[in-house]
């Protein structure tokens, strides 16, 4: 099962932030947060991840809380080609276990 | 560097017949993941492989599925006596070994059991 929490759909204006949170309170401290999207019918594509500081890289930023008890993925700008279902998983470092997706959040830039 | 190559895009199959899906994993990586999606459902993770090795099955069919990663070759998924069930997208992916890297995700195939 997901050890994530992320609202179901949101909408964005078109050249706006689109700020997607995700809550993932059980969170241990080998876990690293991964964000994925998956654009209608396509295979999901990696967007950033990160441990405990904020990231930010070509794509987005993700934002982390203190305690890491949930994050926060940012689109700066977004563009109707962002509209896709977003994916917050947490997994351990290991890399023994497989990214578990849950059902993401669905969002919709609108013109 | 071409990505993950999955093919075929689109395959269709008689029910009782055999399905076999393949996966190249982008150049240097030797982690495999096969994935199912069903119509209008989420991804669901069936089996990791790494070179040889089925490292993690725990989401795969009991019966019917199996997948290998051969020292030479794409990594299979082969259906046996496919059911309408089976029909879904299945994805590939693969990552190049560092337990932090991100997966890289092929572009799946469409299988319709007909």
């Amino acid at each position: 099962d997901a050890k994530t929490t992320q609202p179901p759909s949101m909408d964005c204006a078109e050249g706006r932030a689109a700020n997607l949170p995700c809550n993932h309170s059980t969170i241990s401290g080998n876990e690293y947060v991964y964000w994925y999207r998956q654009i209608h019918s396509q295979g999901p594509q990696y967007i950033i991840h990160g441990l405990k500081n904020n990231e930010t890289n070509e794509m987005a930023s993700l934002i982390i809380t203190e305690d890491r008890k949930s994050s926060t993925l940012i689109l700066p700008h977004a563009t109707l080609r962002d509209t896709a279902v977003y994916y917050c998983i947490v997994r351990d470092y290991s890399g023994n276990t497989p990214l578990v997706f849950g059902k993401g959040t669905r969002l919709s830039v609108i013109a | 560097n071409a990505g993950v190559m999955q093919n075929p895009r689109h395959l269709v199959r008689r029910r009782g017949q055999e399905a076999r899906l393949r996966c190249s994993p982008m150049k240097g990586h030797s982690h495999v993941y096969w994935y199912r999606q069903l119509p209008e459902e989420g991804l669901k993770f069936m089996v990791y492989l790494q070179k040889e090795n089925i490292i993690d099955e725990s989401g795969m069919p009991k019966e019917r599925f199996s997948a290998e990663f051969p020292k030479e070759g794409p990594s299979i998924l082969r259906i046996q006596q496919v059911v309408r069930g089976d029909s879904a997208a299945y994805f590939c992916a693969s990552r190049q070994g560092g337990a932090r890297d991100g997966y890289t995700f092929g572009s799946g195939t469409r299988l319709t059991v007909v």
